[in-house]
């Protein structure tokens, strides 16, 4: 089965940055995602990392080290509609199932 | 729009009644998931079909709930006997046999069960 880590809620000022961090216990491990959800809606794709690194799109970038099954996703210059939950998910040997996470809620204040 | 479609996009039920819900996920997708989600939680895994076959089914799932692809495309969750403890967001997730594709939510089907 999977253990999936993550805060519960972070505060960060607009224009910032912020790490939020995930750390996973798993059987299987077949590549880690990060989701943004604002409340009220669905689940939407952020980032995915297979691979130990770095991987940047745009303001959002997002890191994996297997070895410690550890994840961070870094959100740069922060704007309010970044204001939501956080939702870290990692997949599977087989690519099947997904375990998320119980979310991260981040409150960007001006 | 991710281009996954549910329906209901609300369901208020009494307890006891049975309710069914329809997920269209994106057509060139053969992987399809159901995820049921309470306030301030994750999603929670309930079940994966890739084509029709029903390849893996949650604990969590009791024997009040079913689901069915008939035909590889559009899939049905189903919950006879609703309780209280039912009333959440039901998410459905579709994506296609890729190692690297990201799975694509629908808007889901918010339920409560009065």
């Amino acid at each position: 089965g999977q253990n999936i880590d993550q805060p519960t809620e972070m505060t960060a000022t607009e224009g910032a940055i912020v790490q939020i961090n995930c750390t996973y216990q798993t059987s299987g491990f077949n590549g880690l995602f990060w989701y943004q959800q604002h409340a009220g809606e669905a689940p939407t794709f952020l980032s995915y990392n297979v691979l130990d690194g770095l991987e940047e799109k745009g303001r959002f970038s997002s890191f994996l080290s297997r070895s410690k099954g550890y994840s961070y996703l870094l959100l740069k210059e922060l704007q309010m509609k970044d204001s939501a939950s956080y939702l870290c998910a990692v997949r599977d040997r087989g690519y099947q199932k997904v375990t998320f996470g119980t979310g991260t809620k981040l409150q960007v204040i001006p | 729009d991710t281009g996954v479609s549910q329906d209901p996009r609300h369901k208020i039920t009494k307890r006891g009644q049975n309710v069914t819900f329809r997920c269209d996920p994106i057509s060139e997708h053969n992987r399809l998931y159901w995820y049921r989600q309470t306030l301030g939680q994750g999603p929670e895994f309930l079940t994966y079909f890739q084509n029709e076959a029903q390849l893996e089914k949650s604990r969590l799932l009791s024997d009040r709930f079913s689901a069915e692809r008939p035909k590889g495309s559009f899939s049905t969750l189903e919950i006879q006997r609703t309780e209280q403890g039912d009333s959440a967001m039901y998410l459905c997730a579709s994506r296609s046999g890729t190692e690297a594709d990201t799975q694509y939510f629908g808007p889901g089907t918010r339920l409560t069960v009065l």
